[in-house]
């Protein structure tokens, strides 16, 4: 089945420094990937949904200038966390739709982020 | 606009006993429904996914839901718990136009008592 790899699978970084997650896909080509957060025992929430070629559509509340999406080519987008404090730890997990098959969606198996 | 409601934030069963995890969904156009299972320290699993074919759907692992769309509801079901099935399930709507936006519910703890 189609794979969606997910890159780091774990991060350590100090307060102030930027961390980049990537997400790819590894056997089909997706014009939109979505990026999601999730807080320990809690659910998973959508942060933004990542076009290739355009810019990212962020959901309300998501600081567009903090996480930076960028969809550079169809089997990769990148979420940079920028300039990290504490309270950005967290599980973050991106998903991806074939282009042309948008019913079909396959996830990631998510980046858990330490901000120390 | 999508949403969607787990009713139950955690779900205790004994081990051999039915399950029921209940979803209520909302949308303005058909969506599409799926139920996700996230074991500890572990990635999502899709358990099974509704888009609009036959109602009652069959999943891995012996659960299955049916959409019922008078009551805008996608609960999943199984006969009989395993200790294995202990973890968060998440019901998930998926809109099939626009941006075919993804929302998960808040997810629903299921507990297997030995």
């Amino acid at each position: 089945g189609a794979v969606v790899s997910q890159h780091p699978s774990w991060v350590i970084c100090k307060s102030g420094t930027s961390v980049k997650i990537e997400c790819r896909s590894l056997d089909f080509q997706a014009t939109t990937m979505f990026w999601y957060r999730q807080f320990p025992k809690q659910s998973l929430m959508l942060m933004a949904t990542s076009n290739e070629g355009s810019k990212a559509t962020y959901e309300q509340g998501v600081e567009k200038d903090k996480f930076l999406i960028n969809h550079a080519s169809l089997t990769l987008s990148t979420l940079t966390v920028t300039s990290a404090h504490p309270e950005d730890s967290s599980f973050y997990i991106c998903s991806a739709s074939p282009t042309g098959l948008r019913e079909k969606l396959f996830f990631g198996s998510g980046t858990q982020l330490s901000v120390l | 606009a999508q949403s969607v409601t787990q009713l139950d934030s955690h779900v205790s069963v004994s081990e051999g006993t039915p399950v029921l995890l209940r979803c209520n969904y909302s949308s303005s156009y058909s969506p599409s429904l799926f139920w996700y299972v996230q074991h500890p320290n572990k990635g999502l699993q899709l358990l099974l996914k509704y888009t609009s074919a036959a109602t009652l759907v069959k999943g891995i692992n012996g659960f299955e839901a049916e959409f019922k769309k008078s009551e805008t509801s996608f609960h999943l079901t199984k006969p009989s718990a395993h200790m294995s099935d202990a973890a968060e399930y998440f019901c998930v709507v998926r809109g099939n136009t626009g941006g075919f936006k993804t929302i998960f519910g808040a997810g629903t703890r299921l507990f297997v008592k030995a």
